[in-house]
């Protein structure tokens, strides 16, 4: 069965600073990774993926991700945080079971506050 | 594209009623799938769609949970004889079918039952 282990439930940095956010999954075949981001009361939005190739993939809001296949992991970075990046990130692993049907399953999420 | 709707956002009711949730997926999305989420929890993956075939149901969905997807466009996930347990956000995403792997995610339906 597949999983997404986040470590860390809460960080906080300062604006300005930089961050990583730690994802580390558990899936027998290539993965299909995802970060997504909620703000409170809100839905999910979709930060970036990685199904194949560059292991570096770029998303939206000036977020990277870094999939270490020899790491189970697919860290989450941004080299300066601004104040409104201030929210919930759940990372993701998509799957097929041997009969075929997807399954996306998420990590319980980081929360990371912003300090002025 | 106009993104996932759902409605309503915010539900109040007494244990014990029926409520219903409608999800209008994104225009031309073949698979839609609905997840609930707690507080401090990740979304946990609750049944999906493929047009109007429910291909796979959580052990998750008991027997007071139904979802319904009729004309392959838009879906209802019904619960019935609400507990306080069944609080929570309920979320539904869907895909296309030329990447069917990436889901998109509408605001969610905030339950509380008191």
């Amino acid at each position: 069965a597949q999983s997404v282990t986040q470590p860390d439930i809460h960080i906080t940095v300062s604006e300005g600073a930089s961050l990583e956010l730690r994802c580390n999954y558990s899936y027998g075949a290539t993965p299909y990774l995802f970060w997504y981001v909620q703000s409170p009361g809100q839905g999910l939005q979709l930060l970036l993926k990685y199904f194949s190739g560059d292991t570096l993939v770029q998303g939206i809001k000036g977020f990277e991700a870094e999939f270490k296949r020899s790491q189970s992991s697919f860290n989450l970075r941004k080299p300066s945080v601004h104040w409104s990046d201030a929210a919930e990130y759940f990372c993701a692993v998509g799957g097929y079971s041997g009969a075929g049907s997807y399954q996306l399953t998420f990590g319980k999420g980081t929360k990371l506050s912003v300090i002025p | 594209d106009t993104g996932v709707s759902q409605d309503p956002r915010h539900k109040i009711t007494k244990r014990g009623q029926n409520v219903t949730f409608r999800c209008d997926p994104i225009s031309e999305h073949n698979r839609l799938y609905w997840y609930r989420q707690t507080l401090g929890q990740g979304p946990e993956f609750l049944t999906y769609f493929q047009n109007e075939a429910q291909l796979e149901k959580s052990r998750l969905l008991s027997d007071r949970f139904s979802a319904e997807r009729p004309k392959g466009s838009f879906s209802t996930l019904e619960i019935q004889r609400t507990e306080q347990g069944d609080s929570a956000m309920y979320l539904c995403a869907s895909s296309h079918r030329t990447d069917e792997e990436t889901q998109y995610f509408g605001p969610g339906t905030r339950l509380l039952v008191l």
